[in-house]
């Protein structure tokens, strides 16, 4: 079964400054893998995705994932991050054979200004 | 385009009584998805209509829960009676086609308290 494993439940960083979030997963397969966000009292938002071809994929608002295979991860990016980046990331995976996302615990983004 | 609506955004319940949520997704989408997040925890698969069918239920935890999708348009969800454990935010999520690389797009969620 696949799963998704996000380490960190928190990640602080100043306004400006490059942030990554990390995300790893599990799946048999070549995986569909999903980042989305979530504002308080909103629903999730899609951010970017990886499906196949090139390793770095960019997504909505000047957010980026690298796709490693090797050390299965799919870690999102943004080179200078901004205070309304403040929210909670979620990894998701989808495994080819399936129809259903499995979605990690979320991690907490918080840009201090 | 409109978006996935929910309804309601809050419920307040004691325990034992019955809720019902509803989802109303993009126009056009088939496939229909609800999700829970249980205190501040992972977003948990419940269930997933293509259409009017269920095409995959493994995630309900019990039998206290029941999905429709009449027509295949909104979806409902039913929980009778409701246990403290219940107490989560709902999310119902739709998208279209049977392509595998399509984004679930979300609602905004029913948060479910149940006392």
């Amino acid at each position: 079964a696949q799963s998704v494993a996000q380490p960190e439940d928190q990640v602080n960083v100043a306004e400006g400054n490059p942030l990554t979030v990390k995300c790893t997963y599990s799946v048999s397969g070549n995986p569909y893998l999903f980042w989305y966000v979530q504002y308080p009292n909103r629903g999730l938002q899609f951010l970017l995705k990886y499906i196949t071809g090139d390793n770095l994929v960019k997504g909505s608002y000047g957010f980026e994932a690298e796709f490693n295979k090797s050390q299965t991860s799919f870690h999102l990016k943004k080179p200078s991050a901004l205070v309304s980046d403040s929210a909670l990331y979620f990894c998701a995976v989808r495994d080819p054979a399936g129809q259903n996302f499995v979605f990690g615990p979320g991690t907490r983004l918080s840009v201090l200004p | 385009e409109a978006g996935v609506t929910q309804f309601p955004s809050h419920s307040v319940i004691e325990k034992g009584q019955t809720v019902t949520l509803r989802c109303d997704p993009i126009s056009g989408h088939d496939n229909l998805y609800w999700y829970r997040r249980v205190m501040g925890k992972e977003i948990k698969f419940l269930l997933h209509f293509v259409k009017e069918s269920k095409q995959d239920e493994s995630g309900m935890p019990n039998n206290r829960f029941l999905a429709e999708r009449t027509g295949g348009t909104y979806s409902t969800l039913k929980v009778q009676p409701a246990e403290l454990e219940d107490s989560g935010v709902y999310f119902c999520a739709s998208s279209s086609g049977s392509s595998y690389n399509s984004p679930l797009h979300f609602g905004n969620g029913t948060r479910l308290t149940v006392t």
